[in-house]
C-alpha cells in the first residue's frame, strides 16, 4: 500500500450517530479520493479532493460530507448514519501532474456497519 | 445507473488458460480505461490501463483490447495461475477526478 493508512479500520455504529473515517497520507498526493464498495455495485465516488480545503462531489455524496485541513488527511463524515451507508470504505490518492493524476492508489479500506 | 457495465459477474478457468473479462461503457467523454485488481481484505491495486488512440496493450500476462467504435474493452489474463484468483474491475474516466468502476468479476484459477 503506497504509504496511506485508514483509521479505524472496523467501526460498529447505530443509526442516527455521526461517525468520521480518517485517511491519512505521506506521500504528498494532490488528489484524494472516498469511495464506497458495495456487492453488486463495485466502487462508487463519494467525494474527491484536489487540494487543501478543496473539494467536489462524486457519484454518490449525498449523507456525506467531506475536509481537508492538510494535505496528507482527507475525512469522511457520514452526519447521522443509516442503515444504507453500511459499507467498505476506501480512500484512495493520485499525483497531480498531467496524465500521473489518473493512476490511484487505495487504502487498505474501512468497514462499517450501521445497525 | 451504472456508467461502466461489466461481465461476468464470476468466473472460472482452468491453470494455464485464458481468462478474459469484458466491460462497456456509453459515455464518448471517457478517455481512460483502468483495470484494478483486488485480493479479499485489500484495496483495490492498478494492473493495467489504457487510452482509446491504441487498440491494445500488453504487460506480461495481462492484455487490454479497446474496441472505440464498440465502446468496449476487455481484459485478457493469458496463461492464468491460481495467484491471478482475485477480484477485477474495470473503470473509466472522463478526466481523471471522476472514475466510474464495473461491478467487478470474481476469478478462479483452478490448479
Amino acid at each position: 500500500d503506497a504509504g496511506i493508512t485508514q483509521s479505524p479500520r472496523h467501526k460498529v455504529t447505530e443509526t442516527g450517530t455521526p461517525v468520521t473515517l480518517r485517511c491519512h497520507q505521506t506521500e504528498n498526493h494532490r488528489y484524494m479520493y472516498w469511495y464506497r464498495q458495495d456487492p453488486g455495485h463495485g466502487l462508487r465516488l463519494i467525494h474527491y479532493s484536489y487540494g487543501v480545503k478543496d473539494t467536489d462531489k462524486g457519484e454518490v455524496s449525498d449523507g456525506y460530507s467531506v475536509s481537508r485541513s492538510k494535505t496528507e488527511d482527507f475525512l469522511l463524515t457520514l452526519e447521522s448514519a443509516t442503515s444504507s451507508q453500511t459499507s467498505v470504505y476506501f480512500c484512495a490518492i493520485s499525483r497531480a501532474s498531467g496524465r500521473a493524476r489518473e493512476t490511484q492508489y487505495f487504502g487498505p479500506g474501512t468497514r462499517l456497519l450501521v445497525l | 445507473q451504472q456508467q461502466v457495465k461489466q461481465s461476468p459477474q464470476s468466473l472460472i478457468v482452468q491453470k494455464g488458460g485464458i481468462s478474459i473479462i469484458n466491460c462497456a461503457y456509453e459515455n464518448t467523454a471517457f478517455d481512460y480505461f483502468p483495470w484494478y485488481q483486488q485480493f479479499p481484505g485489500k484495496g483495490p491495486a492498478l494492473l493495467i490501463a489504457i487510452r482509446p488512440d491504441v487498440s491494445e496493450k500488453k504487460e506480461g500476462r495481462f492484455t487490454i483490447s479497446f474496441n472505440k467504435s464498440a465502446k468496449q474493452f476487455s481484459l485478457h489474463i493469458m496463461d492464468s495461475q491460481p495467484g491471478d484468483s482475485a477480484t477485477y474491475f474495470c473503470a473509466a474516466s472522463p478526466s481523471g477526478n471522476q472514475f466510474y468502476f464495473g461491478t467487478g468479476t470474481s476469478l478462479t484459477v483452478i490448479p
